[in-house]
């Protein structure tokens, strides 16, 4: 499976745009790339995914590079309940064992009032 | 459209007792997923089911640990003569398909504590 790099933790202050960069430079052709994120003593929760072009949802933007060596999970403006830890992942549209989800440490932001 | 459930959501068990941990998928959804979290580590897959099948359990212990997802009712992952070491959170999820776009919904998880 191809492997993703984030950074161990990032801050934020309230209200402002976070950006929460991955670095996937073995992504495959066929490779989606999925963002969760686990808000303390909770599941994981969905958040977003692209393959190819930016994506937009009401949680938050995915900007995928021209090369998709690398991605950037974007939150518009941050709030408390955004404080979480948040995994990017891929997955092979082309099947084999793409069900299982690898979870990395993942990035843990910590929200500022 | 209800969520993924999990129940118990705290479950104590005394060493070599065993435990039952019980999720209910999404509606429509026939797919699911159980993955583990031990404390300070990430999450790791343990199994993969649909309906009465296990579909891939690579990820599950050798021994103690054996999952279903009968045909009605919800799928169980049980646990043998539990030791301390299986103290963790035990997540559900459910998916509607397996490709690479679909998303798998979580529930709340189970935690569990081996006295």
């Amino acid at each position: 499976d191809a492997k993703t790099t984030q950074p161990n933790s990032m801050e934020s202050n309230e209200e402002e745009p976070v950006h929460l960069p991955c670095n996937h430079s073995t992504i495959s052709g066929t490779d989606y790339i999925h963002w969760y994120r686990q808000l303390p003593s909770q599941g994981p929760e969905y958040v977003i995914h692209g393959l190819t072009s930016n994506v937009n949802n009401r949680m938050a933007s995915l900007a995928i590079a021209e090369d998709r060596k690398s991605s950037t999970l974007i939150l518009h403006r941050a709030t408390l309940r955004d404080a979480a830890v948040y995994y990017c992942i891929l997955r092979d549209a082309l099947g084999g064992s793409n069900y299982k989800l690898t979870f990395g440490k993942g990035t843990l932001l910590t929200v500022n009032p | 459209n209800a969520g993924v459930m999990q129940n118990p959501r705290h479950l104590v068990r005394r060493r070599g007792q065993e435990a039952r941990l019980r999720c209910s998928p999404m509606k429509g959804h026939s797919h699911v997923y159980w993955y583990r979290q031990l404390p300070e580590e990430g999450l790791k897959f343990m199994v993969y089911l649909q309906k009465e099948n296990i579909i891939d359990e690579s990820g599950m212990p050798k021994e103690r640990f054996s999952a279903e997802f009968p045909k009605e009712g919800p799928s169980i992952l049980r646990i043998q003569q539990v030791v301390r070491g299986d103290s963790a959170a035990y997540f559900c999820a459910s998916s509607e398909g397996t490709s690479g776009y679909n998303e798998q919904f979580f529930g709340p998880g189970t935690r569990l504590t081996v006295l």
